[in-house]
């Protein structure tokens, strides 16, 4: 079974950072670009980051630009998300997600609740 | 950045009816239009691309339609498990966005 497994949220205070990470299994991870979207409480999906196969093309949205870090290991099956100077705005379940060769986000993990409050 | 406006926010449909969604976006963007289903508590499944093509897995009472700006999702016949918010994306342009979403609810 093709599956994302995020982890690595938790409660943070405002100005600290975070590492998430997601766990691909089921499919070869080195073939496919990635992504990660959020979601805060009650709100609908905010594309935050993507990376290509071989991590040479990384695009960011603006509200993650010069903060948030995206990252991959294809020799471990991971994708990363670095995530410094916290704000409360940035509060949401973090999703990877896999880019199909549609173009389109085929295949999501479960999510990471990622908590930004003092 | 392409600004993607679903409505109705909420429609009210009963079982069995049939359901319309609207997203509009503010520029052409050919057919690069995608849109999802999410359910509480669960993450986003992909059920059309490029605007009308059904993802694996997707019943054929969903149809996508529409191109240039305006698009639309059709369910021709309201299962239960239809109850859920959706949700437009577009990949014609750098940054992705997605419409706010339109939640079906039980009338």
């Amino acid at each position: 079974e093709e599956q994302l497994v995020e982890s690595g949220g938790g409660l943070v205070q405002p100005g600290g950072s975070l590492r998430l990470s997601c766990a691909a299994s089921g499919f070869t991870f080195s073939n496919y670009n990635m992504n990660w979207v959020r979601q805060a409480p009650g709100k609908g999906l905010e594309w935050v980051s993507y990376i290509s196969t071989s991590s040479t093309t990384k695009i960011y949205a603006d509200s993650a630009k010069g903060r948030f870090t995206i990252s991959r290991d294809n020799a471990k099956n991971s994708l990363h998300l670095q995530m410094n100077s916290l704000r409360a705005e940035d509060t949401a379940v973090y999703y990877c997600a896999r880019r199909e060769s549609s173009g389109y986000l085929g295949v999501w993990g479960q999510g990471t609740l990622v908590i930004v409050s003092s | 950045e392409i600004v993607l406006t679903q409505s109705p926010a909420t429609l009210s449909v009963s079982p069995g009816e049939g359901a319309t969604l609207s997203c509009r976006a503010s520029q052409s963007m050919n057919n690069y239009l995608a849109w999802y289903q999410q359910k509480p508590g669960q993450a986003p499944r992909l059920l059309i691309y490029d605007a009308f093509n059904r993802a694996t897995g997707t019943p054929a009472r969903f149809s996508g339609s529409g191109s240039g700006t305006d698009f639309t999702l059709t369910v021709s016949s309201l299962e239960p498990e239809d109850f859920a918010v959706y949700y437009c994306q577009q990949r014609s342009t750098w940054p992705l966005t997605f419409g706010q979403g339109t939640r079906l609810d039980f009338k």
